[in-house]
């Protein structure tokens, strides 16, 4: 059974620094990856998918690598500023799931100014 | 930009009455998805539904629970009889055609269930 683990559970950085969020998952048959945003009472925001073929994608100051042999992601996000205060979540989309989501915990991020 | 609307935002009911859930997803979409959050815990997901089928469901969507894409537009969950371990933040999402795997989900901001 496919688990999507994240790693830090929590982070609090000064604004204007650079942090990376850990995402691992434990089985590498998968579709796609996703980073989604969640703001507090809120939906899902997705900012980024990567395909399995693909090893990164960028938006903005954001950026996502997958590694699928190793079954690890990142996200990288530049120049943090207050405003990216929220919740971010990874999630796979197994294979033979019907394209549902499998979700990890998340990593809340407070960007302080 | 087209957006998935749930209403209503916040459901109070008390255990063991029912409770219906509504989605409007985009229009052009083909795929439709209710997940579901407990508080503190991570997103779940429940059932897929295309071509006024259920595709997939997961263990928690028991005998209890039902979807319905009544009108060609909304799109239901209706839970029977709810438990206090029902409240929860309950997701909808739609996904559209073409170019597969490449398309992101689209959620709507969700329905808080508070079962008393």
């Amino acid at each position: 059974k496919q688990e999507v683990t994240q790693i830090p559970a929590a982070l609090s950085v000064p604004e204007g620094e650079n942090l990376v969020l850990n995402c691992s998952f434990t089985d590498s048959a998968i579709y796609n990856l996703q980073w989604f945003r969640q703001d507090p009472g809120k939906g899902l925001t997705s900012l980024l998918l990567i395909q399995s073929s693909q090893r990164e994608q960028t938006s903005g100051r954001l950026n996502a690598s997958l590694d699928k042999s190793s079954g690890r992601s990142t996200l990288y996000i530049a120049a943090s500023q207050p405003g990216d205060s929220a919740t971010y979540l990874c999630a796979v989309t197994p294979f033979g799931s019907g394209y549902a989501l499998n979700f990890g915990k998340g990593t809340s991020l407070l960007v302080t100014p | 930009e087209p957006e998935v609307t749930q209403t209503p935002s916040h459901q109070v009911t008390q255990m063991g009455q029912e409770v219906i859930l509504r989605c409007v997803p985009i229009s052009n979409h083909l795929y439709f998805y209710w997940y579901r959050q407990i508080l503190g815990q991570k997103v779940e997901f429940l059932v897929s539904f295309y071509n006024n089928e259920i595709s997939e469901k997961s263990e928690i969507f028991d005998d209890q629970f039902s979807v319905e894409r009544p009108d060609g537009s909304n799109f239901t969950l209706k839970i029977r009889s709810t438990k206090l371990e029902d409240s929860a933040m309950y997701f909808c999402a739609s996904w559209p055609p073409g170019q597969g795997t490449k398309n992101i989900q689209y959620f709507g901001a969700g329905t808080r269930l508070s079962v008393l």
